[in-house]
């Protein structure tokens, strides 16, 4: 079974600092990795997605993401948090084959200082 | 382009009675998911279409909850009766089917059973 893994529920950075939001996915077929952001009362929107070719994907607002299949990872950085970015981040994994499922990880709230 | 349209987007019920949610996926994506997002959590499957057949709905709590997407096109989620910890918001999503793309989703029916 897919599982995806969000290391950390709560993470706080100060502005202009690196964010960095871990995620570890277990499969044993290639996936379809996603970042997602969810502001309050809102629904999700995507940042970035990973399907083939290049391992490291850049999204919107300044995020970027790297496949690393050694490491079952796909972690989430920024190189200096805005106040705006604050929100929930969930990383998500999409799996050919009978399953089919996009399942997300549990979350991680980003606090962001001043 | 028109987004994943929800509605309501907020409902207050008392347990024991029935609620019914609707989604309007984006035109021409052929599957559909229905999540449910407990408060602190990441988004769960309940339900996913392809078209107007059930992909999945191994997650779905058949007892109470069923959902329907007749033409392949909009789709209804009921819940009969209601339990306290049906509380959550509720997520449509769509997505076309093929493998490398991402889901889109709405903006949530938030649902408090008291």
């Amino acid at each position: 079974a897919q599982s995806v893994t969000q290391l950390g529920s709560h993470v706080s950075v100060s502005e202009g600092a690196l964010v960095l939001l871990r995620c570890n996915y277990s499969s044993s077929v290639p996936p379809y990795l996603f970042w997602y952001v969810q502001y309050p009362n809102q629904g999700l929107q995507l940042l970035l997605k990973y399907t083939t070719g290049a391992t490291l994907v850049k999204g919107i607002n300044g995020f970027e993401a790297e496949f690393k299949k050694s490491e079952t990872s796909f972690h989430l950085t920024k190189p200096s948090a805005h106040m705006s970015d604050a929100a929930e981040y969930f990383c998500a994994v999409f799996i050919s084959g009978s399953a089919r499922q996009l399942t997300f990880g549990s979350g991680t709230q980003l606090t962001v200082l001043p | 382009e028109a987004g994943v349209a929800q509605s309501p987007r907020y409902k207050i019920i008392e347990k024991r009675q029935s609620v019914a949610f609707w989604c309007n996926p984006i035109s021409g994506h052929a599957t559909l998911y229905w999540y449910q997002q407990i408060l602190g959590q990441g988004p769960k499957l309940l339900i996913q279409f392809q078209n107007n057949g059930v992909v999945d709905d191994s997650q779905l709590p058949k007892d109470r909850f069923s959902a329907e997407r007749l033409k392949g096109v909009d789709s209804t989620l009921k819940i009969q009766p209601a339990k306290l910890e049906d509380s959550a918001v509720y997520l449509c999503a769509s997505r076309v089917a093929r493998m490398n793309t991402e889901a889109f989703f709405g903006q949530g029916t938030r649902l408090t059973v008291v």
